[in-house]
């Protein structure tokens, strides 16, 4: 069965780094695309980040681009997600979602790892 | 950036009721929606895709419909683990964009 299980949150001061990861098992890791999508305290959805499945292709949010850095280690079935220059409207629960065919809806999701950017 | 609309933003309904919500895209999107429940304190799940097309696992209770920019998501007979909140989704084009919510209450 797929599995997606997100590590790597935690609390970080504004303008810190963290880097968040995601293992995935039960399916072909390399032929996917994997998304990053968050979620802030008591709000809504909001899509972070993507990569296609080779890793040659990525994009971002606006409200990311420049910040953070999605990659992936095919060889480990893991995906990456790189958070500089964390602001503390970056507070959310981040979850890993596997892309489903084309185009990009969202089939399996780990059960989110919690950022907390406070000073 | 295409913005999703959702409404109503909640609604009390009972066990057995048929229950309807609206997502409406600011521009075209052709079918390419995608309707999600979340129950709190866990990850989204996917029900619907391409607008009509049931994920695989989900009660048949669900459906969804619409094209373009205007979408429903419909539940057939409200069950008590339907009580939750769902998202809309447009797979248009990057970034994709989600509906604000719709929560589902017990009345």
């Amino acid at each position: 069965q797929v599995q997606l299980v997100e590590s790597g949150g935690g609390v970080v001061q504004p303008g810190g780094s963290l880097r968040l990861s995601c293992a995935a098992s039960g399916f072909t890791f390399n032929i996917y695309g994997m998304h990053w999508v968050r979620q802030a305290p008591g709000k809504g959805l909001e899509w972070v980040a993507y990569i296609r499945y080779d890793g040659g292709n990525t994009y971002y949010a606006d409200s990311v681009k420049g910040r953070f850095t999605i990659s992936r280690d095919n060889s480990k079935n893991t995906l990456y997600l790189q958070m500089n220059s964390l602001r503390t409207d970056d507070t959310a629960v981040y979850y890993c979602a596997k892309k489903q065919g084309n185009p990009d809806y969202f089939d399996y999701w780990g059960q989110g790892t919690l950022v907390t950017v406070s000073s | 950036d295409i913005q999703m609309t959702q409404s109503p933003s909640s609604v009390s309904a009972s066990v057995g009721d048929r229950v309807t919500i609206t997502c409406r895209a600011s521009q075209g999107i052709s079918s390419w929606l995608a309707w999600y429940q979340q129950k709190p304190g866990k990850a989204p799940k996917l029900l619907i895709y391409a607008a009509s097309s049931l994920q695989s696992g989900v009660p048949s209770r669900f459906s969804g419909s619409g094209s373009g920019t205007d979408f429903t998501l419909t539940v057939s007979s409200l069950q008590p683990e339907d009580f939750a909140t769902y998202y809309c989704q447009q797979a248009n084009s990057f970034p994709q964009t989600f509906g604000q919510g719709t929560k589902v209450e017990i009345k």
